[in-house]
């Protein structure tokens, strides 16, 4: 049973425009939310991240939202740019008790940004 | 760089045979995870130690084990190796128990023949 998935498995955007990033999740134990990149042979790098209190959370080009009705969130990267181009996996962390700080990562979406 | 060390960077070794992944956390992080990747699965979450202390635990293997040593390095020991257990292994910390961000490692890609 996948808790946290990414229905598209790539996208492809044009060098300046936005690229929008879809996560849905189905338990409504997890309140903490995160994205990370990941380039081939690396690890994972930490992007943004937010919290069940708020629906929305910035920083630089990067913007997450969260919509806990319809348990979704979604990464927005504006302008997108080359060096942007990387898989991109959403992942949630639940409300304590056996859980701790456990990540329950989707399956990731492989973003293409073209000059 | 994420602050996160693992060695080896890559191991081969055969079917029924045991290896140790090391990993030491960003300076100042008690919290130590170990995820593995491989291509059927994305990223699965092993386990996890906090200070010395296992704090949760995934769908980890009774043939894997870990722990956290004093100076907060953390092993990761595969035995009785199978070939499906080639994959890529991941070693995160964070600066605290729960919800939060994890800097991850570089990973060990382990190569079971």
């Amino acid at each position: 049973d996948q808790q946290v998935k990414q229905n598209s498995p790539s996208l492809s955007v044009q060098e300046g425009r936005i690229s929008i990033l879809n996560c849905d999740y189905t338990n409504s134990m997890f309140d903490y939310f995160l994205w990370y990149k990941k380039y081939p042979a690396e690890g994972p790098t930490f992007l943004i991240s937010i919290s069940s209190i708020k629906d929305k959370n910035e920083d630089g080009r990067f913007t997450v939202f969260l919509n806990k009705s319809a348990k979704h969130l979604s990464l927005h990267i504006v302008p997108s740019q080359p060096g942007d181009s990387a898989v991109y996996f959403c992942a949630a962390s639940g409300a304590g008790g056996t859980s701790y700080g456990k990540l329950t990562f989707g399956q990731g979406t492989i973003l293409t940004v073209h000059p | 760089d994420s602050g996160v060390t693992q060695t080896p960077k890559h191991l081969i070794t055969a079917t029924g045979q045991r290896v140790t992944l090391r990993c030491s956390p960003r300076s100042g992080d008690l919290s130590v995870y170990w995820y593995q990747q491989s291509l059927d699965q994305g990223l699965q979450f092993l386990i996890q130690y906090y200070n010395g202390e296992e704090r949760a635990k995934g769908n980890i293997l009774e043939r894997f084990s870990a722990q956290q040593f004093p100076d907060l390095h953390s092993e990761l020991n595969l035995s009785s190796l199978e070939l499906g257990d080639s994959a890529l292994y991941f070693c995160a910390s964070s600066d605290r128990q729960g919800a939060g961000e994890q800097y991850f490692g570089p990973g060990t890609r382990l190569t079971v023949t």
